[in-house]
């Protein structure tokens, strides 16, 4: 069965650093979301991409966030300068196009920042 | 504002238990419901969805919801838990007929004694 996957599991980096998480969606999937968890909190929207540009964005992503799809198969997310507050658990998530109605949302399997 | 309240935090039950998680939500249009299990070290997972027809839906696992559109609600229940049930349940809501984000609840820890 397709699973989206992401890289790496488990990344540290020093505050201010620039990070890039990268994620493989579901090949025939169109839409693209990054979600973040802080420990102990509830999942959180960030952003979601379609068409090679950003659908909607919450509040959390800030100018210090961009995302890209730069090669037709990766769906990257990056930070541009680490905070502390960053640490967190960020999941991407891949859906199938407009024109299905209710389309499952596929989570994977995160890739825990930690910035020390 | 788009919201879901997930009624209790933490859960303790003895195997062989009942189990029902409340959810309420709030959203002006139409919507898909869903509840997701994290396991511990692991990854999110579907258990159950809601997106129309019988507003009782059977997910994995022997567990189920029941979509109440006037309560606004979307309980998650099983008959008598299991050890390996134990996780983190998140129920979830996001708007009809679009790719659109998904709202999460807070949350709910189910720790299920042997």
């Amino acid at each position: 069965e397709p699973e989206v996957t992401q890289t790496p599991s488990h990344q540290v980096t020093q505050m201010g650093q620039e990070v890039i998480l990268r994620c493989v969606p579901i090949s025939n999937h169109l839409y693209f979301y990054w979600y973040r968890q802080i420990l102990g909190q509830k999942v959180e929207f960030l952003v979601s991409f379609y068409n090679n540009e950003i659908s909607e964005k919450s509040e959390i992503f800030d100018d210090q966030f961009s995302v890209e799809r730069p090669d037709g198969s990766n769906f990257t997310l990056k930070i541009r300068s680490t905070k502390l507050e960053d640490s967190a658990m960020y999941f991407c998530a891949s859906s199938r196009d407009l024109g299905l109605a209710d389309n499952e949302q596929f989570f994977g399997p995160g890739t825990r920042l930690t910035v020390l | 504002a788009q919201s879901v309240s997930q009624h209790n935090h933490h859960v303790i039950l003895s195997e062989a238990a009942s189990l029902e998680l409340g959810c309420n939500y709030s959203y002006g249009g139409t919507v898909n419901l869903f509840w997701y299990v994290q396991y511990p070290g692991q990854h999110l997972q579907l258990l159950l969805k809601y997106f129309s027809g019988d507003p009782l839906v059977k997910g994995i696992k022997g567990f189920e919801a029941e979509f109440i559109k006037s309560k606004f609600s979307f309980n998650l229940r099983k008959p008598s838990v299991q050890w390996s049930d134990t996780a983190e349940y998140f129920c979830a809501v996001n708007e009809k007929n679009r790719d659109d984000k998904i709202i999460f609840g807070k949350g709910t820890r189910l720790h299920i004694l042997p």
